[in-house]
């Protein structure tokens, strides 16, 4: 079953908006990857993090690996449309590189 | 650049029919993972190959085995197909180093049971 929590579950926003997004876990994780997915399409890794409290930027896209390694968060500045899809994050635990998934953040633009 | 190449995008089988899902990596890719996603669902872990050795083993049920080849590309075959089993197979490869904990998808083969 996850072990990841990620909210919110969806998001209704005005073009032009900041979005936030964040997964959180009671265990401690090596690495955080966050991931778009288009409907009936592969996940695109977005950003990947390595370290406790980096932060790192993929354009409009920041996300942040959280200091106590529980926790990550995911910031879209200024969404535009085709920013709609489901976010995913996913989280490592150990040296067999098996990702552990949050349930998603469906994104949709308010027209 | 190159991306994982997943054949077929579609396929339709009976129930107890097999299917045969093949991906292929990114070049200079030695580890290829296969995933389940049911409508609304997270990708699910089935299993994953390093340098065409099993190297670990989700829910995959014992209808289903899998291989990597010595080309590395990897075959999912599926036996006694259910209708459970309608869903999207994704395969993702990675690179090893550092770099191997990034996963990079295929488009996914969407696979319908009827």
């Amino acid at each position: 079953g996850q072990q990841l929590n990620q909210s919110p579950q969806s998001m209704f926003i005005q073009e032009g908006e900041d979005v936030s997004m964040n997964c959180t876990s009671s265990s401690i994780f090596n690495t955080w990857l966050w991931y778009k997915q288009d409907p009936g399409e592969g996940p695109v890794l977005l950003i990947a993090l390595y370290k406790a409290g980096e932060l790192t930027s993929n354009g409009r896209l920041t996300a942040q690996f959280g200091i106590t390694r529980k926790d990550s968060f995911l910031n879209i500045s200024a969404s535009i449309p085709s920013d709609v899809g489901i976010y995913f994050c996913a989280g490592q635990m150990d040296s067999n590189y098996q990702l552990i998934w949050g349930a998603g953040t469906k994104l949709i633009i308010k027209p | 650049a190159a991306g994982v190449i997943q054949s077929p995008r579609h396929l339709i089988k009976e129930k107890r029919e097999t299917a045969t899902l093949k991906c292929y990596p990114i070049p200079r890719h030695d580890t290829v993972y296969w995933y389940q996603q049911g409508p609304g669902q997270d990708p699910q872990f089935l299993i994953s190959f390093y340098e065409k050795m099993q190297s670990d083993k989700g829910s995959i049920p014992d209808r289903f085995s899998a291989q990597q080849f010595s080309d590395y590309h990897s075959e999912l075959n599926m036996s006694s197909l259910e209708l459970g089993d309608s869903a999207l197979y994704f395969c993702a490869s990675s690179f090893p180093g550092t770099s191997g904990y990034e996963q990079y998808f295929g488009p996914g083969t969407r696979l319908t049971v009827t």
